[in-house]
C-alpha cells in the first residue's frame, strides 16, 4: 500500500476551517484515498473518502489534487468536538484482507 | 440503530486464563475484522473474515484465535493471554472488504493482562 505523510500535529480556533493536509506521492491510479479520525481512544469513525474527483459530506470536504499526489481534509467550521487524531489513509484494491493501514496520522485541537 | 458492539468495554485479568471478547454488527456485513492499538505502532490488524467460516490471519496473529459461525459475530479468543497483549482492541466490519468499503468500528475494549 502506498505511504502517507501528515504533520502530527495542527491547532484550529473554533468556527474557524480545518485544512488537514496529506501527502501520498506513491500513490497509484486505482487507490483511493480514505479519512478517518478517532476520539481519545474510540473507534476509528469514518471521515470521508475519494479516488480523483472533490468530495463532500455533511462531515467535511476532500480535496485532492490533479496528480493525486497529495489531498487536504477541509472541516469547514471546526467545533471542539473535532479534536482528534486524523488518519489519512490509501487503500490498494487488491489488498489481501482488506485492512486499513493507520499511520501516525494528524493531531489536531481545536480551542476555543 | 447500525453499529458494531464490543463486550467487555474493559476487562483485567491474569496470566493463562482464558478470555473472548464478543463483537456483533447489525449491518449485515460479510466482512468483520480485528485489531490492537498500542502507542507507537499504531493499528494493526489481526484477524479478518471475508465470510461465514471463512478467516484469515493479519499482520499480527499470534496468540490470538478467531471463529466466524454466524455472520455477525466475530469473537476474538485469547487461550493463554500474557502481559504482552495488553492493548485497545477494535472490531470492525464492512459490507465486503474491499477498497471501496467503509469499514464501521466498534468502541474497543482495552484489555489489562497481569
Amino acid at each position: 500500500d502506498a505511504k502517507t505523510t501528515q504533520p502530527p500535529s495542527m491547532d484550529c480556533a473554533e468556527g474557524r476551517a480545518a485544512n488537514l493536509p496529506c501527502n501520498h506521492s506513491t500513490i497509484s491510479g486505482n487507490e483511493y484515498v480514505y479519512w478517518y479520525r478517532q476520539i481519545h481512544s474510540q473507534g476509528p469513525q469514518y471521515i470521508i473518502h475519494g479516488l480523483k474527483n472533490n468530495e463532500t459530506n455533511e462531515m467535511a470536504s476532500l480535496i485532492i489534487t490533479e496528480d493525486r499526489k497529495s489531498s487536504t481534509l477541509i472541516l469547514p467550521h471546526a467545533t471542539l468536538r473535532d479534536t482528534a487524531v486524523y488518519y489519512c489513509i490509501v487503500r490498494d484494491p487488491y489488498n489481501q484482507g482488506g485492512k486499513l493501514i493507520f499511520g501516525q496520522g494528524t493531531e489536531l485541537s481545536v480551542k476555543p | 440503530e447500525a453499529q458494531v458492539t464490543q463486550n467487555p468495554r474493559y476487562l483485567i485479568t491474569v496470566t493463562g486464563k482464558k478470555l473472548t471478547v464478543t463483537c456483533s454488527q447489525n449491518m449485515n456485513h460479510e466482512y468483520m475484522s480485528w485489531y490492537r492499538q498500542d502507542p507507537g505502532l499504531g493499528l494493526r490488524q489481526i484477524y479478518y473474515s471475508m465470510n461465514v467460516e471463512v478467516t484469515d490471519k493479519g499482520d499480527v496473529p499470534e496468540g490470538y484465535k478467531v471463529s466466524r459461525k454466524e455472520k455477525r459475530n466475530f469473537p476474538l479468543i485469547l487461550e493463554s493471554p500474557s502481559p504482552n497483549q495488553t492493548s485497545l482492541y477494535f472490531c470492525a466490519s464492512s459490507l465486503w472488504g474491499s477498497s471501496t468499503d467503509t469499514q464501521y468500528f466498534g468502541p474497543g475494549t482495552r484489555l489489562t493482562v497481569l
